[in-house]
């Protein structure tokens, strides 16, 4: 199993700065990884596939980079809208699909 | 537009069982692999189980092996998870998404509560 891990748990960032969350995966995924977006009793959304594929409707200050083992999604100018959880997922090797356990992006 | 609505939720006590559905619109159900995914309460997401398209084939987690069965009527644009021999750490919210590696699209989820 490839266990996925996402630093750091928390970050704290004022609205209009740059949010960067990593994500390290335990041994190569390729470019295969996913990003999502979680906002407070919502299910999540699907933000990016393909390690910097964006999904449809998602706004241009969402980005991801990386490749085998590193992973970053950087969000460019925080809106208000954009304080959730985000969580990575590797679909390299599956069964089975895994998640990172996530990073909660708070308002600074 | 695309909606997953799950239902089948509820409490039920250690070692039933129960089934979830999830009715699929908006898009072409039946050409989409499709898969439960978990979130107990507080914590991350948890992959569950996934089915291929047509019914074909059909993986699960570790943890539910033996326990659920991921199922799907296309004529009926509906998923179902059936799950039995409950145990509390099922406890969660459960989602149905589609896609075939990574999840385009979401329900809204469905509560099961294990408890006596």
């Amino acid at each position: 199993e490839i266990v996925m891990t996402q630093s750091p748990a928390t970050l704290s960032v004022s609205p209009g700065e740059r949010a960067t969350l990593s994500c390290r995966a335990s041994q190569s995924v390729s470019t295969n990884l996913a990003w999502y977006q979680q906002r407070p009793g919502q299910a999540p959304r699907l933000l990016i596939s393909a390690t910097s594929t964006r999904a449809t409707g998602i706004p241009a200050r969402f980005s991801g980079s990386g490749s085998g083992t590193e992973f970053t999604l950087t969000i460019s100018s925080l809106q208000s809208e954009d304080f959730a959880v985000y969580y990575c997922q590797q679909y390299n090797v599956w069964p089975p699909i895994t998640f990172g356990q996530g990073t909660r992006l708070d308002i600074k | 537009q695309v909606q997953l609505v799950e239902s089948g939720g509820g409490v039920v006590q250690p070692g039933r069982p129960l089934r979830l559905s999830c009715a699929a619109s908006g898009f072409t159900f039946s050409s989409y692999g499709m898969h439960w995914v978990r979130q107990a309460p507080g914590k991350g997401l948890e992959w569950v189980a996934v089915i291929s398209y047509d019914g074909s084939n059909t993986y699960y987690t570790d943890s539910v092996k033996g326990r659920f069965t991921i199922s799907r009527d296309n004529s009926k644009n509906t998923l179902y998870l059936h799950m039995n021999s409950l145990r509390a750490e099922d406890t969660a919210v459960y989602y149905c998404a589609g896609g075939v590696w990574y999840f385009d699209y979401w329900g809204q989820g469905t509560l099961v509560t294990v408890s006596s």
